[in-house]
């Protein structure tokens, strides 16, 4: 069966710190990987996705990845309480469909 | 450009009844799928629908629930016969078919009493 771990939370920190969340997942072809951010009682938006292994850079975000260790991470900066939300990670492990696993979410808390 | 819409954002039912969820995707998004999140397992695929295709009905929970796509957009989720731990969030997500990225709908919140 296809996992996606999240380290579990919840995770807070300072405004203007950086917030590091982590996900694993088992399927060694897994081909593209997401992170949503859903605030209570949302539903879930989309705001990283990446490919390939590295680094992705968008504002304040960045995703990483690396394959090799089955592992992608999201680096929030200068945290703001804005960003105070679950982060879920998604995985797609290929196939037609292109259906995502999903994480269980690690919450966020960003302190004024 | 509008987003994915769901109705109805609520429902309250009693055990037993049968409900219809519906979802309208992105404009030309031809992908469709339909999620549930609950507390205790997180959010779960149940259904895929690619234009004309047989959908992908592997994550559907039990044969109590259904769902079908009119016309390649708008589609319905029926649950018949509710049981309480039906009680989730419904969620509906689309896709541009070439692209990998997923956008959801509000949801609708399914309370069964």
């Amino acid at each position: 069966q296809k996992e996606v771990e999240q380290n579990s939370g919840p995770l807070s920190v300072p405004e203007g710190a950086i917030a590091s969340l982590n996900c694993t997942y088992s399927d060694r072809g897994s081909q593209s990987f997401f992170w949503y951010r859903q605030y209570s009682g949302k539903s879930p938006e989309l705001i990283m996705s990446i490919y390939s292994n590295g680094d992705k850079e968008d504002g304040r975000f960045t995703a990483q990845l690396n394959k090799a260790s089955q592992y992608v991470s999201l680096l929030i900066r200068d945290s703001q309480p804005s960003d105070s939300a679950t982060y879920l990670c998604a995985v797609n492990s290929g196939g037609s469909n292109y259906k995502l696993t999903f994480g269980k979410g690690t919450l966020l808390t960003v302190n004024p | 450009g509008a987003g994915v819409s769901q109705s109805p954002s609520n429902k309250v039912t009693e055990k037993g009844k049968d409900v219809e969820l519906r979802c309208d995707p992105i404009s030309g998004h031809t992908a469709l799928y339909w999620y549930r999140q609950s507390l205790g397992q997180g959010l779960e695929f149940l259904i895929y629908f690619q234009g004309n295709s047989a959908p992908d009905k592997s994550g559907l929970p039990s044969d109590r629930f259904s769902a079908e796509r009119t016309g390649g957009s708008v589609s319905t989720l029926t649950i018949q016969r509710t049981q309480q731990e039906d009680s989730a969030v419904y969620l509906c997500a689309s896709r541009l078919v070439g692209a990998y990225e997923q956008y959801f709908g509000p949801g609708t919140r399914l309370t069964v009493t």
